[in-house]
């Protein structure tokens, strides 16, 4: 198994740019899980799916966030416009199987400048 | 504030055992948790434990859970220069997962 695919792995952008990064959860998995860890912060959820639908979004910071699942293996997070306080690392999980255990992805490195 | 707290920085010398504590706040959580974070990388999970077991062993991997005093350790015996990254501990109810800060072990050789 692959485990959980991010991309990009980094991405360096200016203010005001459209961000969107990808995820493609680990096959079988119903549930998506997308985090951001910063220094200051540490790991804040963002948003939590079941079986495609956003079940708890109260953790994405403003509405220039927004988040999609199209299908059961891909998944997108949208920074629009984006701001020099959204750069931090961006992580999605996936899990499922009956139990809570989250699986990490690599990871995407935001730097917006 | 944090749900979940652990020390930030932890320092042993290899071949030492390392134990890495943590505090939880939440009786009902159903799993607990621990992730190890290398530089540059994701969240790599070491071993998890269910809510109603006292002990887990994983080859060097020691977890110890006292719900009592809602404590959870991570005992790492023989520890090598690759072990040195940071640790968090983490609790879960249903998705609800909740991360300590993290606690960077440095193993000096």
């Amino acid at each position: 198994d692959a485990g959980v695919i991010q991309s990009p792995r980094h991405e360096v952008t200016e203010m005001g740019q459209e961000v969107t990064l990808r995820c493609k959860p680990i096959s079988g998995h119903n549930s998506l899980f997308w985090y951001r860890q910063t220094m200051m912060r540490g790991l804040e959820l963002l948003i939590y799916f079941n079986n495609n639908v956003p079940i708890d979004d109260s953790g994405m910071p403003e509405d220039r966030f927004s988040a999609k699942m199209p299908n059961a293996s891909f998944s997108t997070l949208k920074i629009q416009p984006s701001e020099p306080r959204d750069s931090a690392v961006y992580f999605c999980a996936s899990g499922g199987g009956g139990t809570d255990t989250q699986y990490f992805g690599p990871g995407t490195r935001l730097t917006v400048l | 504030g944090e749900d979940v707290e652990q020390s930030l920085f932890l320092s042993v010398r290899e071949g030492d055992s390392s134990v890495i504590n943590c505090t939880y706040t939440d009786s009902s959580s159903t799993y607990l948790y621990w992730y190890k974070q290398e530089p540059g990388a994701g969240l790599q999970l070491l071993t998890y434990i269910f809510s109603n077991m006292d002990m887990k062993q994983d080859q060097r991997l020691t977890v110890l859970l006292n719900k009592k005093d809602k404590h959870l350790s991570l005992r790492i015996a023989d520890t090598q220069t690759g072990d040195s990254a940071i640790y968090f501990c983490a609790e879960s109810i249903f998705y609800d997962m909740r991360f300590g800060a993290g606690t960077r072990l440095t193993v000096k050789p």
